[in-house]
């Protein structure tokens, strides 16, 4: 089946610093999301990405689809105490159901 | 406006015992389906649908039933409880072809 290699695991950070991590793909994908879980509750939507070489940001958050469609970006640029979490990659082809990364779990120390 | 959502939020199960995890969704989503959370082990696809009578599998099927009768709802069996299937479950939903999912709060299960 189709893998989602995401990185870093884990990140502890400033509060203030910016972030990054990223997703790779063993094949080609059509649509990439980023998702962030809180503790105790289901993963929510942060920003969602259609087109190679696509550059869209939502406030401090920016995502990037990869050009060879294999691989996503996401930057946090001055990270916040609310931004601790886990960070999820998704990636899907055609209508096929979405492929979840393993996460990235943000801890920001103030 | 619930959303998706998923009853009951935590559950303790013994070995061999059945029980199903309830999904409701109020969107009129064509799609559906579960996911469990394991950690460091990322969301992995149990069971989805594309619609009412339509259920196909995921990645880790084994031990879980679906069916869909409804579009709203989308219950989750688990036929005699392993261990095994200690993990918190989701339940998402989108519209079919839909770009995003909405997430339910999860259910925290626990097999002893």
């Amino acid at each position: 089946g189709q893998q989602l290699n995401q990185s870093p695991q884990s990140m502890f950070i400033q509060e203030g610093e910016d972030v990054s991590m990223n997703c790779t793909s063993s094949s080609i994908f059509n649509t990439w999301l980023w998702y962030k879980q809180d503790p105790g509750e289901g993963p929510v939507l942060l920003i969602a990405l259609y087109k190679a070489g696509e550059l869209t940001s939502n406030g401090r958050l920016t995502a990037q689809f990869g050009i060879t469609r294999k691989d996503s970006f996401l930057n946090i640029s001055a990270s916040i105490p609310s931004d601790v979490g886990i960070y999820f990659c998704a990636g899907r082809s055609g209508n096929t159901p979405l492929v979840f990364g393993k996460g990235t779990r943000l801890s920001v120390i103030a | 406006n619930a959303g998706v959502t998923q009853t009951p939020k935590f559950q303790v199960l013994k070995t061999g015992q059945s029980m199903t995890l309830q999904c409701a969704q109020d969107m009129n989503h064509e799609y559906m389906s579960w996911y469990r959370q394991d950690p460091g082990m990322g969301l992995r696809l149990i069971h989805y649908s594309v619609g009412a009578g339509i259920t196909d599998q995921g990645e880790v099927p084994n031990g879980y039933n679906v069916s869909r009768s409804t579009t709203e709802d989308f219950p989750l069996r688990l036929l005699s409880a392993a261990p095994s299937q200690t993990s918190v479950y989701f339940c998402a939903s989108s519209y079919f072809g839909g770009y995003g999912y909405t997430f339910g709060s999860g259910t925290r299960l626990t097999v002893v």
